[in-house]
């Protein structure tokens, strides 16, 4: 079944702790991106990746880094989280930007 | 900059009522259009993509429609259900930010009483 995982789905953590949460696709797909919905702000571009060792900033780099080394893995990596990071995530995946984006189950992320 | 808006940013409809989502986007040089539905606390399903060179696409009770030239979309629902009660999100990937995926409107929430 073509998908796009994220794990965990749920992740209570504190200030400070570095984690990361990953994301694996097996369509393929060239594309990679990350995004965070955040309550009246809607879902906001993290990183995006257009091929491995590819990757370039979207609208809300901040306290973010990801990494991409194989072309169906594409981590979210945040190195020492704050609570304005408390989000639920999203991971992307496509053939590219102007094809249709498979999303991921999302991941909850608690920073307190 | 690509600007996603939609209206009205929630709804309480009656089943059985048809009904239409509203989409609009400041930047007219897009590549295609999405819809997508959230149910609450859930990820992201994929409705309908509309090429640029479309104008609508079907799926089922679903009809979207894309002008271009006036930066609208519709999402047309024949017949609703309870189970048609989400959250609707339209996005575009903009033509001209390098890179960027999709821009998202805030969504419709949408209510189906039985």
């Amino acid at each position: 079944e073509a998908q796009v995982t994220q794990n965990p789905r749920y992740l209570i953590t504190v200030t400070g702790k570095k984690l990361t949460v990953t994301c694996s696709q097996n369509m393929n797909h060239e594309y990679m991106s990350w995004y965070r919905q955040d309550p009246g702000l809607g879902l906001r571009q993290i990183y995006y990746s257009m091929n491995v060792e590819v990757t370039d900033k979207g609208d809300v780099p901040e306290g973010y880094k990801v990494s991409r080394k194989e072309k169906r893995n594409f981590p979210l990596i945040l190195e020492s989280p704050s609570p304005n990071q408390t989000s639920l995530y999203f991971c992307a995946s496509s053939v590219s930007k102007f094809y249709e984006q498979y999303f991921g189950p999302g991941t909850r992320l608690t920073v307190t | 900059k690509q600007e996603v808006t939609q209206i009205p940013a929630a709804l309480s409809v009656p089943e059985g009522e048809n009904l239409v989502l509203n989409c609009s986007f400041t930047d007219s040089a897009i590549y295609n259009l999405q819809w997508f539905r959230q149910d609450p606390g859930k990820g992201l399903t994929s409705l309908l993509l509309i090429q640029s060179s479309q104008r609508e696409q079907t799926s089922g009770r679903l009809n979207a429609s894309l002008d271009k030239s006036s930066g609208r979309s519709t999402l047309y629902i024949a017949a609703s259900q309870p189970g048609d009660s989400a959250t609707y999100l339209c996005a575009v990937p903009p033509a001209n930010q390098a890179g960027t995926a999709l821009i998202f409107g805030k969504g419709t929430t949408l209510s189906v009483s039985s």
